[in-house]
C-alpha cells in the first residue's frame, strides 16, 4: 500500500508569510495526526482528525495555526502568519488498527523554514 | 500516555543483539508499550507493540516485565542501518509522547 505522503518536503517562507502543508494519509484511514519537532527539541502532537472531525487539537500551539481534512481525506495545515519560532520539521500520521492498538504511520515530514 | 525513561544513548557492535531498556512504571492496564525509530531527519518508523505479552515480529523482539513497568526492545543482528534514534511509547499511541528516546549508534 502507498504511504503517508507529504508535501512539500521543504518550505521556506519569511515571517509574516503563509505556508500550507498538505499531508495525503493511507487510503482508508479514517484516523490522521499531525506533529512537529521544532530545532533541538521532542516530537509534539499537535491534533488528531477522524474523518473530518477535529477528535482533538490540544496541541495546536496558537491561533496561526488552522489545520482542515474537508472530505475525510487529505489534511492541510496552515501556518498564517508564520513566526520564526515555527521553523521545525512537521509530520503527518495516519493509523490502523493491529491487534487491538493504534499503530501510527508516519510521513517523511515537511521541514519548514522561517526567515 | 504514560511517562517513559530510556537511557540517552547505547552503543552496539554490528551482528550482535542490540537490547534498549525503557522504563514506564506509570503504565495503566490497557496501555500499550510501543516502539518506534528515527533514521536521520526520516518520519518515525513503527516496529513493533505489545500490551502484556512478549511480541517478536521480522523487526524485533519485545520483552515486556511481568507488572509491565518496563520492557525492552531486541534488535537480533544490528546492522549499520539500524543507527536511529529509538522511542519508546506507552500509551493509545495517538496522543503520543515521543520523549527524547535512546540514540543507538551501531558501530562496524
Amino acid at each position: 500500500e502507498a504511504g503517508v505522503t507529504q508535501f512539500p518536503s521543504h518550505s521556506v517562507i519569511e515571517k509574516g508569510q503563509t505556508v500550507t502543508l498538505r499531508c495525503d494519509p493511507i487510503s482508508g484511514h479514517d484516523n490522521l495526526y499531525w506533529y512537529r519537532r521544532v530545532m533541538g527539541k521532542e516530537i509534539k502532537f499537535l491534533l488528531h482528525f477522524v474523518k473530518e472531525s477535529k477528535q482533538d487539537e490540544s496541541g495546536m500551539p496558537n491561533n496561526r495555526f488552522l489545520a482542515e481534512r474537508t472530505g475525510g481525506t487529505y489534511s492541510t495545515l496552515k501556518v498564517q502568519p508564520a513566526e520564526l519560532e515555527d521553523s521545525g520539521v512537521y509530520f503527518c500520521a495516519s493509523s490502523s488498527r493491529r491487534n487491538g492498538a493504534n499503530v501510527l504511520t508516519f510521513g517523511a515530514g515537511s521541514r519548514l523554514t522561517v526567515l | 500516555d504514560a511517562k517513559t525513561t530510556q537511557p540517552p544513548s547505547m552503543d552496539c557492535a554490528e551482528g550482535r543483539a542490540a537490547n534498549l531498556p525503557c522504563n514506564h512504571s506509570t503504565i495503566s492496564g490497557n496501555e500499550y508499550v510501543y516502539w518506534y525509530r528515527q533514521i536521520h531527519s526520516q518520519g518515525p518508523q513503527y516496529i513493533i507493540h505489545g500490551l502484556k505479552n512478549n511480541e517478536t515480529n521480522e523487526m524485533a523482539s519485545l520483552i515486556i516485565t511481568e507488572d509491565r513497568k518496563s520492557s525492552t526492545l531486541i534488535l537480533p543482528h544490528a546492522t549499520l542501518r539500524d543507527t536511529a534514534v529509538y522511542y519508546c511509547i506507552a500509551g493509545w499511541g495517538f496522543k503520543t509522547i515521543f520523549g527524547a528516546g535512546t540514540r543507538l549508534f551501531v558501530k562496524a
